[in-house]
């Protein structure tokens, strides 16, 4: 079963626009991450938060994560052609859960940069 | 690239057959996570190998089973292939257990005819 639910299911944009994408969940989590898929290829990891941080930069990516609303959101700015890539959220169960290594994935974003 | 290989790239089975996906972690990594995409949707956790003992399953049936072997690359075994099998399964490995960064191999698709 999926966790996560993606919006919006998919994003068209131009080069150098900001993109934004949300992600809500419905359980206690651990962290929250950030995956990046190109054409149906293997994942690539783009970022971690933890339950209890708030906000996140890596380079051109900003997450928030907001507990209480059990939601997140990546910022892409600047976006390049090269960004064009289904994104993914997933979320780890919390300590003491015994889901050993579960990550739960949304349905994902797909994000159509335009040169 | 993330140094997760996985082999083969692509594979034909036929309903009732079994198969076996294997995959190398990238060095140093002792976690090895698997999960199956089914098209247009996200990936969905089947189970995690650390230190050769499985650490946690998804909600997959018995017939998909797996290993993991002292150098820490795994295999994953399907038995009595069905048509919904068809998907693309991922390989991720970790430094560490639990549900933490991954990083992912590039994926076997499997089509069941």
């Amino acid at each position: 079963s999926q966790q996560g639910e993606e919006d919006p299911q998919a994003l068209s944009i131009q080069e150098g626009e900001n993109a934004t994408m949300n992600c809500s969940y419905k359980t206690s989590i651990n962290n929250l991450q950030w995956y990046r898929q190109n054409s149906g290829r293997g994942l690539v990891h783009l970022i971690l938060i933890r339950s209890n941080e708030r906000e996140k930069h890596s380079g051109r990516l900003r997450v928030t994560l907001d507990t209480s609303k059990k939601s997140s959101s990546l910022l892409i700015t600047a976006s390049r052609a090269a960004d064009t890539a289904s994104y993914f959220c997933a979320t780890g169960p919390p300590w003491g859960d015994n889901q050993g290594g579960k990550l739960i994935f949304g349905q994902g974003t797909e994000l159509s940069v335009k040169p | 690239e993330t140094g997760v290989t996985q082999s083969p790239t692509h594979l034909i089975k036929t309903r009732g057959q079994q198969v076996t996906l294997r995959c190398s972690s990238q060095s140093g990594h002792n976690t090895v996570s698997w999960y199956q995409q089914a098209l247009g949707q996200g990936p969905q956790f089947i189970f995690q190998y650390y230190r050769e003992e499985e650490n946690g399953r998804g909600n997959f049936p018995p017939r998909f089973s797996g290993l993991q072997f002292p150098n820490y690359s795994s295999e994953l075994n399907v038995n009595a292939l069905e048509l919904d099998d068809s998907a693309l399964y991922l390989c991720a490995s970790s430094p560490r257990q639990g549900a933490y960064e991954q990083y992912f191999g590039p994926g076997t698709r499997l089509t069941v005819t």
